[in-house]
This record gives C-alpha cells, sequence and structure tokens, in this order.
C-alpha cells in the first residue's frame, strides 16, 4: 500500500529557532518520487522539492534543507533560522516514477512561527 | 507559459445545487488530474483523465460526482445536488509526460 504519515500534526516555534518536520513513508515501488509542498493560509500549492528514490543525497537550499533516508523510509524536511513568513501547512507527498501515477499526500504539519 | 487555471477560485452553493469546477491545463498538457482536500487533511486523489478519456476513477464517490475532459476547452469536475460535506477545496494538476504534475490554485466549494 501507498501511505505517507506525518506524524506532528502541529508545531509552534519562536522566529529563529531551527525546526524539523517529520515524513515517513510506506510504498510497494522501487522506484519512485518523494515531495514537499507548502501551503500558505492563501491556500494554493507551493512546490518545495521533489526527490527520485534513486538519489539518497542530502539537499539544502537556502534555509531549507532535506534528509532523505531510504534504510527508513523517512524524508524529513528542515527549516533552519525560521520566519513568521514560514508559517502554513507543510505537505509531504509520495508518487510512483513511471505510468502517470497520482500523488498520495499526508495529512499535513501546520507550522507557526511566533515572531 | 501561464500555469495550470481553476476556476471558480470561490464557489458558493446551497444544499442540491449543482457546482461545476473548471481547470485548464498548462498549454501542451494532455493529462489532468483532480484532488480533494477535506478541511484539516492532506489532498485526496480523485480522477486522472487524458483528452476525452477517464484512466483512472478510483477516487471519486460513486454517486454525484462525475469528470470530463473534452477534445476542445477545460477539464470540468461536476457535483450534482451538493451537500455540506462536499464542501472542500478542489485542485486540479496537469501534466506533460509523467515525470510532472503542476497544481492549479484550487478551488475552494462551500455548500450553506
Amino acid at each position: 500500500a501507498q501511505k505517507v504519515t506525518q506524524a506532528q500534526t502541529e508545531i509552534s516555534v519562536v522566529e529563529k529557532e531551527d525546526v524539523t518536520l517529520d515524513c515517513v513513508y510506506e510504498t510497494r515501488d522501487t522506484t519512485y518520487y518523494l515531495f514537499w509542498y507548502k501551503q500558505p493560509p492563501s491556500g494554493e500549492l507551493v512546490f518545495l522539492i521533489r526527490r527520485n528514490s534513486f538519489d539518497e543525497q542530502n539537499e539544502i537550499s537556502g534555509r531549507y534543507s532535506w534528509n532523505f533516508q531510504k534504510s527508513t523510509s523517512s524524508f524529513n524536511f528542515t527549516i533552519t533560522a525560521s520566519q513568521v513568513v514560514d508559517s502554513a501547512v507543510y505537505f509531504c507527498a509520495l508518487r510512483a516514477l513511471y505510468n502517470f501515477n497520482k500523488f498520495y499526500f499526508g495529512s499535513g504539519t501546520k507550522l507557526n512561527v511566533k515572531p | 507559459n501561464a500555469g495550470v487555471m481553476q476556476n471558480p477560485r470561490h464557489l458558493v452553493r446551497r444544499r442540491g445545487q449543482e457546482a461545476r469546477l473548471r481547470c485548464s491545463p498548462m498549454k501542451g498538457h494532455s493529462h489532468v488530474y483532480w484532488y480533494r482536500q477535506l478541511p484539516e487533511e492532506g489532498l485526496k486523489f480523485m480522477v486522472y483523465l487524458q483528452k476525452e478519456n477517464i484512466i483512472d476513477e478510483s477516487g471519486m464517490p460513486k454517486e454525484r460526482f462525475s469528470a470530463e475532459f473534452p477534445k476542445e476547452g477545460p477539464s470540468i469536475l461536476r457535483i450534482q445536488q451538493v451537500v455540506r460535506g462536499d464542501s472542500a477545496a478542489y485542485f486540479c494538476a496537469s501534466s506533460k509526460t509523467d515525470n510532472e504534475q503542476f497544481f492549479g490554485p484550487g478551488t475552494r466549494l462551500t455548500v450553506l
């Protein structure tokens, strides 16, 4: 079965703190993509990153970094020195690599960054 | 190159009315997906269409919901006789190949 679990429903931090959002997934596929999306209060989905299952290299983009560990089926997302503008709901998602397959989304983690 | 467009962005209907949600895929994209996001939840797949064909409708409720993607024009998600439980955000995504799906801004349906 394909499943994405985001166990943290809501996290509150104070500005400039680091925060890690957890994502654990299950899949039968040997090749797949993992994604993170941001959904600000305005409601649209903002693409953050896509990783394929071949590439376990961690990635850093500015204050954002992602830790992909195939051995534990996890794809965690860390925001360094959080800012108020980071307040949003963050979704982790899984999709098979081929066959125009659909996304499986986690239930989301709501991040509140307080000034 | 415009992104995926959805309209209306907000739709209010009374119970029993019909709701029509439109999705115009990105230029050159012939694959469309519809997802539903209930309040406080993640997005759930509903249906996948190619031009004039429904490929996978495993996530669609069996009654009152239908989708089409005609040869010309946008994809339409139609909900007949809406109920309060249909209140949600409906997202459309489009793709040209199986590597990239681009999401639209969503339509927020409120059923009074």
